[in-house]
């Protein structure tokens, strides 16, 4: 998978509480992106990386934001969960030279 | 701005059937096109990719999609389905490499593979 892992791998949490979702790679490379999955929406970008303190919002940002202070690490931080944000959560990375991005294994997310 | 369509979200098959899956896309600038399965509980995988030159590309376990600007389209097709091909497949389009590029994807289409 890319030298990409995630973690942690299935979370419960409650309404209202922070949650840090961390996507770790081993691969050096400057891209990450951090989508969320839905039935019925396919992979939506919620916040993305071009490097290391630089970060933009995707097209579902609301209710989220993400860190990146090394090259390998990049956090998505859901400030006060709600239900909505129920889903499965995905790292993806790139590099400059490539067109394709490498996805980790997922994050599922349930808020109750 | 970008988009993807994949018109349904489920398709069936019998094995050794030919398996087609729709991909049309919207894109302002030349587009770089992608297929990712995602089998159960795992993450996309990269089945193959378009960028430039030869319009019909091949990519892993026998799949080979074709670019037609005319018609926008990206479909996938394999000649032969196989049980391990049931999954979900997602389109995906990217206008350019720099540090701005993102992936916009459809919203996939589950294959089922009847035995």
């Amino acid at each position: 998978d890319a030298g990409i892992t995630q973690s942690p791998r299935h979370k419960v949490t409650e309404t209202g509480t922070p949650v840090t979702l961390r996507c770790h790679q081993t691969e050096n490379h400057r891209y990450m992106y951090w989508y969320r999955q839905d039935p019925g929406h396919g992979l939506r970008l919620i916040h993305y990386s071009y490097g290391v303190k630089d970060t933009d919002k995707g097209e579902v940002s609301d209710g989220y934001s993400v860190s990146r202070s090394k090259t390998e690490d990049f956090l998505l931080t859901l400030e006060s969960a709600t239900s909505s944000q129920t889903s499965v959560y995905f790292c993806a990375i790139r590099t400059p030279q490539a067109v394709e991005a490498f996805f980790g294994q997922g994050t599922r997310l349930t808020v109750v | 701005a970008q988009s993807v369509t994949q018109l349904g979200s489920h398709v069936s098959v019998s094995e050794g059937a030919l398996v087609l899956l729709r991909c049309n896309y919207s894109s302002s600038v030349p587009p770089y096109l992608f297929w990712y399965v995602q089998y159960p509980n795992q993450g996309l995988q990269l089945l193959l990719k378009y960028t430039t030159g030869a319009t019909l590309v091949k990519g892993i376990n026998g799949f080979e999609a074709e670019f037609k600007k005319s018609e926008t389209s990206f479909h996938l097709t394999k000649p032969s389905a196989h049980m391990s091909d049931a999954a979900e497949y997602f389109c995906a389009v990217s206008d350019y490499t720099g540090a701005n590029s993102k992936l916009t994807f459809g919203k996939g289409i589950t294959l089922s593979v009847r035995p």
